[in-house]
């Protein structure tokens, strides 16, 4: 079955303790991105990649790192989280010359 | 920068009523245009997409939206909702000469339908 996978689906975590939450796609795809979903501001995004070692900031990079070492997978590390980076983060993929986007069922990050 | 609009953030509508949700972007250039909805606990779903031709689209589930170019709009309707189209509804649009195809979202509108 194509699918993007997240994981974990769930996280809390406190101030300063690092994270990474993994994401991967089996569909092939070039393009990989990662969003945060905040109410009332939609989707916005955070880093994406349209191939292996290439990487570029989205809107909204600050706090977050991210490597694309293999097509697959795209993880998302928060060296020293924060309270404000509390949210629904959602990993999405496309191929490059299509420009569907497909979702991950999304991460729900709590940082005390 | 590309930006999107949705001008309902709430919507709230009895079942069989039709339902219009706004969209409006500001981009001068080509765009592809899409709906996704999201289910509560669920992750995005694509409901519709435009990339060219005709500019009225049907999607999933009886959605259907129309680009309107000179309004820079594309606005999602149903003719007659259901209990089970309770759920968030996204636009989001794709300016075709973005270095770096980036999808930009708006708010979202969270639709309720009573039964």
């Amino acid at each position: 079955e194509a699918q993007v996978t997240q994981n974990p689906r769930y996280l809390i975590t406190v101030t300063g303790k690092k994270l990474t939450v993994t994401c991967s796609q089996n569909m092939n795809h070039e393009y990989m991105s990662w969003y945060r979903q905040d109410p009332g501001l939609g989707l916005r995004q955070i880093y994406y990649s349209m191939n292996v070692e290439v990487t570029d900031k989205g809107d909204v990079p600050e706090g977050y790192k991210v490597s694309r070492k293999e097509k697959r997978n795209f993880p998302l590390i928060l060296e020293s989280p924060s309270p404000n980076q509390t949210s629904l983060y959602f990993c999405a993929s496309r191929r490059t010359a299509q420009y569907e986007q497909y979702f991950g069922p999304g991460t729900r990050l709590t940082v005390t | 920068a590309q930006s999107v609009s949705q001008h309902n953030h709430h919507v709230i509508l009895s079942e069989a009523a039709s339902l219009e949700l706004g969209c409006n972007y500001s981009y001068g250039g080509t765009v592809n245009l899409f709906w996704y909805v999201q289910y509560p606990g669920q992750h995005l779903q694509l409901l519709l997409k435009y990339f060219s031709g005709d500019p009225l689209v049907k999607g999933i589930k009886g959605f259907e939206a129309e680009f309107i170019k000179s309004k820079f709009s594309f606005n999602l309707r149903k003719p007659s909702v259901q209990w089970s189209d309770t759920a968030e509804y996204f636009c989001a649009v794709n300016a075709l000469n973005n270095a770096g195809n980036m999808l930009t979202f708006g708010g979202g509108t969270r639709l309720m339908v009573k039964p």
